[in-house]
């Protein structure tokens, strides 16, 4: 069974700090790793996609792979109260698996 | 640009009522369309997902089925509904499988 691996949390971060989000995966066939943001009672919205190895940074979020450790993770930096939510990691291969999230609150 | 869209947002149903959830996607064709399911609190169940007209795969087996009657449509049904039917419903759409996948609105369906 393919899995994706996510600490349900919830994580809690102070406002300003970086958060770190953190996903393991099972298929070592993955090519493509994604991590969506999920406000409570609504859909799942794509915050950055990565396919290599190393860090890939989009303003203050930052994705990490590493394929050897089958790792991925998500940092946000200067954490914001809007950054509270639940993060979906998922990986993929022949299809998308999502992880079942982590939930992040922010604290002020 | 492309957009997805599913309604209705929500709903109450009685157990042992029929179900249709209806997905449209718009500015892309052939798409391949997901049917997710998310219960309470929990993570993305996929249900159902086609990689074209008629062509309809079931990844869970239960009283729900799918259809595709149009390219860029897809339709979710139960001619009787139950208590755990009860979830979140999310539509989603992709151009090839393992790619990013987009998300519609959702629907809320709570069975009671």
């Amino acid at each position: 069974q393919k899995e994706v691996e996510q600490n349900s949390g919830p994580l809690s971060v102070p406002e300003g700090a970086i958060a770190s989000l953190n996903c393991t995966y099972s298929d070592r066939g993955s090519q493509s790793f994604f991590w969506y943001r999920q406000y409570s009672g609504k859909s799942p919205e794509l915050i950055m996609s990565i396919y290599s190895n190393g860090d890939k940074e989009d303003g203050r979020f930052t994705a990490q792979l590493n394929k050897a450790s089958q790792y991925v993770s998500l940092l946000i930096r200067d954490s914001q109260p809007s950054d509270s939510a639940t993060y979906l990691c998922a990986a993929s291969a022949s299809k998308i698996i999502f992880g079942s999230g982590t939930r992040l609150s922010i604290r002020p | 640009s492309q957009t997805i869209h599913q309604w209705p947002a929500t709903l109450v149903q009685p157990v042992g009522s029929p179900l249709s959830l209806e997905c449209t996607v718009e500015g892309t064709s052939n798409p391949n369309l997901y049917w997710y399911r998310q219960a309470a609190g929990r993570g993305l169940q996929l249900l159902f997902y086609s990689v074209g007209i008629g062509q309809i795969s079931s990844e869970v087996p239960q009283n729900l089925s799918a259809s595709r009657p149009q390219d860029r449509q897809f339709i979710l049904s139960s001619k009787k509904l139950l208590l755990s039917d009860s979830g979140f419903y999310l539509c989603a759409w992709d151009w090839n499988s393992g790619n990013t996948i987009y998300f519609g609105e959702g629907s809320w369906l709570t069975v009671v």
